[in-house]
């Protein structure tokens, strides 16, 4: 079945610095692929997205790029602030099958002053 | 903004007692999600519907478990009887459609506490 595979955390960096969650995923078809972010305290909510292949999604300073030849949706950031200290979920959607949104197990993000 | 709404926000219970969630979808929001998510997980499924008709409840525990959709809007989680292995956050979201690649709406989680 579809899965995905997310760096374990937490992922502890200082403010400024560049960040990188890995996300891998199997699948089967033409899946989308998510990022969502939850701060503490409150639900996930959509980051980025990107529904094909070599898409970029791009949102509040975070991108990410869908690579089918490597099957990776990795999360990156130039530089991080202490407002970004959240947990992170890869997730993917997969249109060519049964739409049913899978989530990794989430990388916690600390981003220290 | 429209939110997603849950209720209630945090549950303490005895095992073998009955618990219910409730949740309020976006208004229009054809498809309603109810996920489990156990502290340091990922949200895992437990049933899908579109309107009122569950599109998918394979992993959904159907001795203990239930949920419902009655008028194609808000929706019921139940659990019965409660056990210690059910604490987490049930998460409810919505979608506008349901066909993949749009995005997921959450509410903020009911967390379910069982002693």
């Amino acid at each position: 079945g579809d899965s995905v595979t997310q760096m374990e955390g937490p992922v502890t960096l200082s403010e400024e610095a560049f960040l990188t969650i890995n996300c891998t995923y199997t699948a089967t078809g033409y899946p989308s692929l998510f990022w969502y972010v939850q701060y503490p305290g409150e639900g996930l909510q959509l980051l980025l997205k990107a529904t094909k292949a070599d898409d970029k999604g791009s949102n509040k300073g975070f991108e990410a790029t869908y690579r089918k030849e490597t099957t990776s949706f990795h999360l990156e950031k130039g530089s991080v602030q202490v407002s970004d200290s959240a947990v992170y979920f890869c997730a993917l959607s997969n249109t060519g099958g049964s739409y049913i949104p899978t989530f990794g197990r989430g990388t916690s993000l600390i981003v220290h002053p | 903004e429209a939110e997603v709404a849950q209720s209630p926000r945090y549950k303490i219970t005895e095992k073998s007692q009955a618990v219910a969630f409730w949740c309020d979808p976006i208004s229009g929001h054809a498809t309603l999600y109810w996920y489990r998510q156990i502290l340091g997980q990922g949200p895992e499924l437990l049933v899908q519907f579109q309107d009122e008709s569950v599109v998918d409840d394979s992993q959904l525990p159907k001795d203990r478990f239930s949920a419902e959709r009655l008028k194609g809007v808000d929706s019921t989680l139940k659990i019965q009887p409660a056990e210690l292995g059910d604490s987490a956050m049930y998460l409810c979201a919505s979608s506008l459609d349901g066909l993949g690649a749009g995005e997921l709406f959450f509410g903020e989680g009911s967390r379910l506490t069982v002693l």
